[in-house]
């Protein structure tokens, strides 16, 4: 029974580029939400998203940030134009229906230079 | 600001010794709790849920709370070094389900 997948594991870009991080939720979870988790601080939580619904983006910076979970394929957090704060890790987690248990992936660690 | 409040430790324990970790919540809608454990550079781990008041017991390891207070616990009893991370601490807000960590303590199991 597969976890929760995401990639890549590692993720260098230089400042200005985009970063797009991939998150494939557990076999019969259709709930996803991101967290990020910047050195030495907890986890915040981003957004929360069902598939091709948005439901919470509460805790989404408003501006270069977005994030979507189509009818088919991996929910997607998209970072443009990244700057050096944006350097943290990134991980998804899935859930089977509220309220339920999330269960995280392995995360993303993402690296602005 | 709902808020989830750790003692960050680090919380250094023997092998052997039981070890106890604290959480407070500010949010009174909270209906859900869970404690993660997190080594270093990997993701969170779930050890425990607990919904209800009073104890919940799982292997070595018990989970306490208590909504009046809004207090939740974290027992380990046997401790050993492998049980060595950082405990995470986490609230369901109770809005769209989203979890409110706290900022973890570390524990250190001493041989």
């Amino acid at each position: 029974n597969a976890g929760v997948m995401q990639n890549p594991r590692h993720l260098v870009r230089r400042r200005g580029q985009e970063a797009r991080l991939r998150c494939s939720p557990m076999k019969g979870h259709s709930h996803v939400y991101w967290y990020r988790q910047l050195p030495e601080e907890g986890l915040k939580f981003m957004v929360y998203l069902q598939k091709e619904n948005i439901i919470d983006e509460s805790g989404m910076p408003k501006e270069r940030f977005s994030a979507e979970f189509p009818k088919e394929g991996p929910s997607i957090l998209r970072i443009q134009q990244v700057v050096r704060g944006d350097s943290a890790a990134y991980f998804c987690a899935s859930q089977a229906g509220a309220p339920d248990t999330q269960y995280f992936g392995p995360g993303t660690r993402l690296t602005v230079l | 600001q709902k808020e989830v409040e750790q003692n960050s430790g680090p919380l250094s324990v023997p092998e052997g010794a039981i070890a106890s970790l604290n959480c407070t919540y500010s949010d009174r809608g909270s209906q859900s709790f869970f404690w993660y454990r997190q080594y270093s550079g990997k993701s969170p781990e779930l050890i425990m849920s607990i919904y209800s008041n009073g104890d919940k017991e799982d292997g070595r390891f018990t989970a306490q709370l208590n909504k009046a207070s809004q207090y939740v616990s974290l027992l380990i009893r046997d401790s050993q070094p492998s049980d060595s991370a950082t405990y995470l601490c986490a609230a369901d807000t109770g809005t769209a389900s989203k979890l409110t960590f706290g900022t973890g303590t570390r524990l250190q199991v001493t041989l």
